[in-house]
């Protein structure tokens, strides 16, 4: 699977709109982005993904650029629920092997009153 | 659905002591895996299983056993629990290769 950089961290006041970046330079044809997140103590939370489309559904966008060598998540009107480490992930979609999710550092986003 | 869940949400244990986690999801997935996550950490994978009768090993499967007798179910047994097994336990779920995946709360795993 593709390696992917995050920031370490950043901060969103509420009701603006979180961008946060990811670079997959190395990212494969066949493989997609995934998006995660985990809030305090809980379990991670699947938020999107994409392979070469922006997608969008009721949590969030993904914005991928044309040469798909990095995305944008944007939580569109960010709260203080949203404080949380949003992870980057890229893998395989499909066919016969596990399709393993291989967590990195993330980007710990803070959303602030 | 309640998705995935796992119990007990808390379990202290004595160095030696053997115990069972529990892991159940409702959504008829194929794919079930362990996880598990250390403080400042990202999640490591235990063993993994494709399917009911199926498991195979992840990063960190020393120390652990699995089995999938159905497709709802899925334990992971410490046997005997070390000091270095302390950590936080996600169980997750998905469809099929490489699909999203739907985590449980996690378990939250002291051994003294």
């Amino acid at each position: 699977d593709a390696k992917t950089t995050q920031p370490t961290s950043m901060d969103c006041a509420e009701g603006r709109a979180a961008n946060l970046p990811c670079n997959h330079s190395t990212i494969s044809g066949n493989e997609y982005v995934y998006w995660y997140r985990q809030i305090h103590s809980q379990g991670p939370q699947y938020i999107i993904h994409g392979l070469k489309n922006n997608e969008t559904n009721e949590m969030a966008s993904l914005i991928i650029t044309e040469d798909r060598k990095s995305s944008t998540l944007i939580l569109p009107h960010a709260t203080l629920r949203d404080t949380a480490v949003y992870y980057c992930i890229v893998r395989v979609r499909g066919g016969t092997s596990y399709g393993k999710l291989t967590f990195g550092q993330g980007t710990i986003l803070t959303v602030h009153p | 659905n309640a998705g995935v869940t796992q119990t007990p949400k808390f379990q202290v244990l004595k160095t030696g002591q053997s115990m069972t986690l529990q892991c159940a999801q409702d959504m008829n997935h194929e794919y079930m895996s362990w996880y598990r996550q250390d403080p400042g950490m990202g999640l490591r994978l235990i063993h993994y299983s494709v399917g009911a009768g199926i498991t195979d090993q992840g990063e960190v499967p020393n120390g652990y056993n699995v089995s999938r007798s159905t497709t709802e179910d899925f334990p992971l047994r410490l046997l005997s629990a070390a000091p270095s097994q302390t950590s936080v336990y996600f169980c997750a779920s998905n469809s099929g290769a490489g699909s999203e995946q739907y985590f449980g709360p996690g378990t939250r795993l002291t051994v003294t």
